[in-house]
């Protein structure tokens, strides 16, 4: 399978706990982005990467988030601290630049804080 | 980036062609109209992009009025393997995609 991988496809914590997801895109693609999707609502940006630079992250990505793209190969995003608030799904989504990028999604990492 | 407005859901019956419109009326000149759908459970999936003049795919066919202010997605023969949530968004090259609340399309036996 060559599409964008998610890990884990599941996680449940407690509150307050640190958590990390990994995102492997298609292996030519040098953009990354990270989605956050809740219930009934349309998936929303968080940050994208083209190679390993982080271009640009969005205000709803507070400090206790922080993604990684090293190598620019695969991704991290990791919460500290985590909340009630941060269960949701997490998207991951991948593509090349230009003028008729087209976003790869992977399956998702849905997170439950206890 | 453009704002977009979709009906909240809309039925469509099995092996007739669903038509989802959309008003993107803020889009500005070098904003790609793209449509993606979301299937329950799964990551958003493409499904076909214009800028100016309709395109077809294997998938869908888009329609995009001349004024660029809206456009219309059409699966022309849907099944049940339709049923999702559609997305449209106005795209600028080289960056981020914005994805509003969708239409949740119902297909009907």
């Amino acid at each position: 399978d060559t599409g964008v991988s998610q890990d884990p496809r599941h996680k449940i914590t407690k509150r307050g706990q640190n958590v990390t997801f990994r995102c492997d895109p298609i292996s030519e693609h040098n953009r990354l982005y990270w989605y956050r999707q809740t219930l009934g609502q349309g998936p929303e940006f968080l940050t994208y990467f083209q190679n390993e630079a982080q271009l640009e992250k969005s205000r709803l990505l507070s400090d206790r988030f922080s993604a990684e793209r090293p190598k620019g190969s695969f991704s991290t995003l990791e919460i500290q601290r985590t909340e009630q608030g941060d269960s949701a799904m997490y998207l991951c989504a991948s593509s090349t630049a230009g003028n008729n990028e087209k976003l790869f999604f992977g399956s998702g990492t849905q997170l439950s804080v206890l | 980036d453009a704002k977009t407005t979709q009906p909240t859901s809309m039925d469509c019956a099995e092996g007739r062609a669903a038509n989802l419109p959309c008003n993107h009326s803020t889009i500005s000149g070098n904003e790609y109209v793209y449509w993606y759908r979301q299937i329950h459970s799964q990551g958003p999936q493409y499904i076909i992009h214009g800028l100016k003049n309709n395109e077809t795919n294997e998938m869908a066919s888009l329609i995009i009025t001349e004024d660029r202010k809206s456009s219309t997605l059409i699966l022309p023969h849907a099944t049940l393997r339709d049923t999702a949530v559609y997305y449209c968004m106005g795209a600028p090259n080289f960056n981020k995609f914005y994805f509003g609340s969708g239409t949740k399309l119902n297909v009907k036996p």
